[in-house]
């Protein structure tokens, strides 16, 4: 079965402060799907990254940054110089590579929540 | 990509009563997904909406509980029934348009049960 493991429940820092969240996942799939999701205080889910597992590239995108590690089964996010905007709970997710298009069922860590303080 | 309008967007309704939902996408997509956030949690699938065929639900909820109907490729409805405090939640519909692309979700359903 699959499984995704955010161990930190709350992080809090201040403004311009690094941070890290962590992601730990659990699979038997060889080819596999890896998602970030933010969900701010409104509750829709905003699309962050999407990452395949044959794809060990890690990425940058403007202050966030993803490290994905097969190794480890971890792809963990961090947010570089946060600002309060970066507030909201954020998501990591796993989905298997189904053969049927579209087929992405996603399974859901537990979540982070994160506050920048001003 | 895909724009998924979801309706309502909140409700407050009566322990006892229905309530359903409607997610329509501006493409056909093959699978659409129903998932459940309980309040502080993490997402929860409930079901896969097939078109065409019967949904198919994940451990722990079922059809009388939660039926679904899948009428064409662009919409589908989640109903909570008989519902009660332990139903209030963000109900949110997911769809994927493609092997390399994200999973598109809708704005979600906040529904509070009183």
């Amino acid at each position: 079965a699959q499984k995704v493991t955010q161990a930190q429940t709350e992080i809090s820092v201040v403004e311009k402060e690094d941070v890290t969240l962590d992601c730990v996942y659990e699979t038997r799939d060889t080819t596999y799907y890896l998602f970030w999701y933010k969900q701010p205080p409104s509750g829709e889910l905003v699309f962050l990254i999407r990452r395949n597992s044959f794809d060990e590239q890690n990425e940058i995108s403007g202050r966030y940054s993803w490290n994905f590690q097969k190794s480890t089964s971890s792809f963990n996010f961090t947010i570089t110089a946060s600002q309060v905007v970066d507030s909201a709970v954020y998501f990591c997710a796993l989905s298997e590579a189904g053969l049927l298009q579209g087929a992405q069922k996603l399974v859901f860590g537990q979540g982070t929540r994160l506050t920048i303080n001003p | 990509s895909a724009v998924i309008s979801q309706k309502p967007s909140r409700d407050i309704c009566q322990r006892g009563t229905s309530l359903t939902i409607q997610c329509q996408v501006d493409s056909q997509v093959t699978m659409m997904f129903w998932y459940r956030q309980q309040p502080g949690q993490s997402l929860t699938l409930i079901a896969t909406a097939n078109q065409g065929s019967e949904a198919t639900y994940e451990s722990g909820f079922v059809i009388d509980k939660f039926p679904i109907s899948r009428p064409n490729l662009t919409f589908s409805t989640l109903t909570v029934s008989n519902m009660s405090p332990e139903d209030s939640s963000i109900y949110l519909c997911s769809v994927g348009t493609g092997m390399n692309t994200e999973a598109f979700f809708g704005q979600g359903t906040r529904l509070t049960v009183v």
